[in-house]
């Protein structure tokens, strides 16, 4: 069965470091989600592609998070600098199309601890 | 804007107890609920979901929900619970349209006693 996989599932970084985060969804799915989920609370998204666009980023915050997708198949989240409040589950999502937000195959997951 | 409550945080059942997860929703229109699983060490996967129709609602490995719109409700029920249902579970919303996102809740850990 195929699955989004993402890389590295951990990550220990120290504050002010610049991380990244790879994830590679599905084949065949447009669209792309990046998640964060901080402990104890539900995942929030924070970028939203389909294709190479860039459909929803209004919760990410633009002044050390970015997000890419270049090609339109895998994609990168990067932090820099990271915060201690950047300590999170960021998760990966794909669907097949932008109308199947409902359908959403989700990644393991890459766990960040800033210290 | 849409927004969900779990009130419960850590409910501990014993095996075979029944289950109810509260779950209430916070939005003015049509909305679109769902019920995510996340078994541990495992992905966030659908367990149900409802769109329109029968408010009451059957998803994977016996579950169900039901869909109360004057109190804007969609709790998880499970009559008999068994070890292997232990995971954290998820309510979430969207808008009408297919292609809003969808806003969680805060989970709900559920640990099941052998």
């Amino acid at each position: 069965e195929a699955e989004v996989a993402q890389s590295p599932r951990y990550k220990i970084t120290e504050k002010s470091q610049a991380v990244a985060f790879w994830c590679d969804p599905i084949s065949g799915h447009a669209t792309l989600y990046w998640y964060r989920q901080i402990l104890g609370q539900g995942p929030e998204l924070l970028v939203q592609f389909q294709d190479e666009s860039v459909v929803d980023d209004s919760q990410l915050p633009k002044d050390r998070f970015s997000a890419e997708r270049l090609k339109g198949v895998d994609s990168t989240l990067k932090i820099q600098p990271a915060e201690l409040g950047d300590s999170a589950m960021y998760l990966c999502a794909s669907s097949l199309r932008l109308a199947d937000t409902d359908t959403q195959y989700f990644g393991p997951g890459t766990r960040l601890t800033v210290l | 804007a849409q927004s969900v409550s779990q009130h419960n945080h850590h409910v501990i059942l014993s095996e075979a107890a029944s289950l109810e997860l509260g779950c209430n929703y916070s939005y003015g229109g049509t909305v679109n609920l769902f019920w995510y699983v996340q078994y541990p060490g495992q992905h966030l996967q659908l367990l149900l979901k409802y769109f329109s129709g029968d408010p009451l609602v059957k998803g994977i490995k016996g579950f169900e929900a039901e869909f109360i719109k004057s109190k804007f409700s969609f709790n998880l029920r499970k009559p008999s619970v068994q070890w292997s249902d232990t995971a954290e579970y998820f309510c979430a919303t969207s808008g009408y349209s297919s292609a809003s996102k969808i806003i969680f809740g805060s989970g709900t850990r559920l640990s099941i006693r052998p």
